[in-house]
């Protein structure tokens, strides 16, 4: 059975910390992503990694950042943790598709973040 | 402009009913289409793939119209358990990314 795992279900941080998402894949698919999703926004990218090393930032950048050193984890870095960054954090991978676009995504559980 | 647009709805309807859901996309040469099922408090899953042909499995139909530049779900018969927010999903030539709408929620009236 496929799986997209992330570390943790649920988290509380305190405003101004430095808070680490881990996801991890065993998929060996290339493509990672990472989304929040709040409500009436949908899901929003905050950034995807279509390679080890490799980032792009996608829609809602600003605030994060993120890590690929290994194929099949990606991490998302809350620098500095506000009270905005409240949300639902999802992370998915999945494979680029010859000649072109992908396979589906296989999302992790989530992650429910409260910053207080 | 959006990447994918989608009606939010919510959609209320009974037992047994048909409901269609559409999605339009900017990108005109996009190459892959899905629809993911996502259920309150959970992850998105895949639903099914949407093929140039339309394809269909059991209740559920999915149709691609390029010309227009639209995807459609149709879900017949419905079911107490079809209650979940539907989500269309493209991706574009070339690109790695995937393009989520926001999603449309439908909630199955006894």
């Amino acid at each position: 059975d496929v799986k997209v795992t992330q570390s943790s279900r649920y988290l509380v941080k305190r405003t101004g910390e430095k808070v680490f998402l881990e996801c991890v894949q065993d998929m060996d698919h290339e493509n990672m992503f990472w989304y929040r999703q709040d409500p009436g926004l949908g899901l929003r990218l905050i950034y995807f990694s279509y390679d080890v090393k490799m980032k792009e930032k996608g829609d809602i950048p600003e605030g994060y950042s993120v890590s690929r050193e290994k194929k099949e984890r990606f991490s998302l870095i809350l620098e500095s943790a506000s009270t905005n960054q409240t949300s639902m954090y999802l992370c998915a991978s999945s494979s680029p598709r010859a000649p072109s676009g992908n396979t589906e995504a296989f999302f992790g559980q989530g992650t429910r973040l409260t910053v207080v | 402009r959006k990447e994918v647009e989608q009606d939010p709805g919510p959609f209320n309807v009974p037992e047994g009913a048909t409901v269609a859901f559409n999605c339009t996309y900017s990108n005109s040469a996009s190459q892959s289409f899905f629809w993911y099922r996502q259920d309150c408090r959970k992850e998105p899953k895949l639903l099914m793939s949407v093929y140039s042909s339309g394809n269909e499995d059991g209740r559920f139909t999915a149709q691609l119209n390029r010309a227009s530049q639209y995807i459609s779900l149709l879900i017949r018969d419905s079911k107490l358990s079809d209650s979940a927010t539907y989500l269309c999903v493209v991706s574009p030539t070339g690109a790695n990314n995937l393009f989520f709408g926001t999603g449309t929620r439908l909630t199955v009236i006894p």
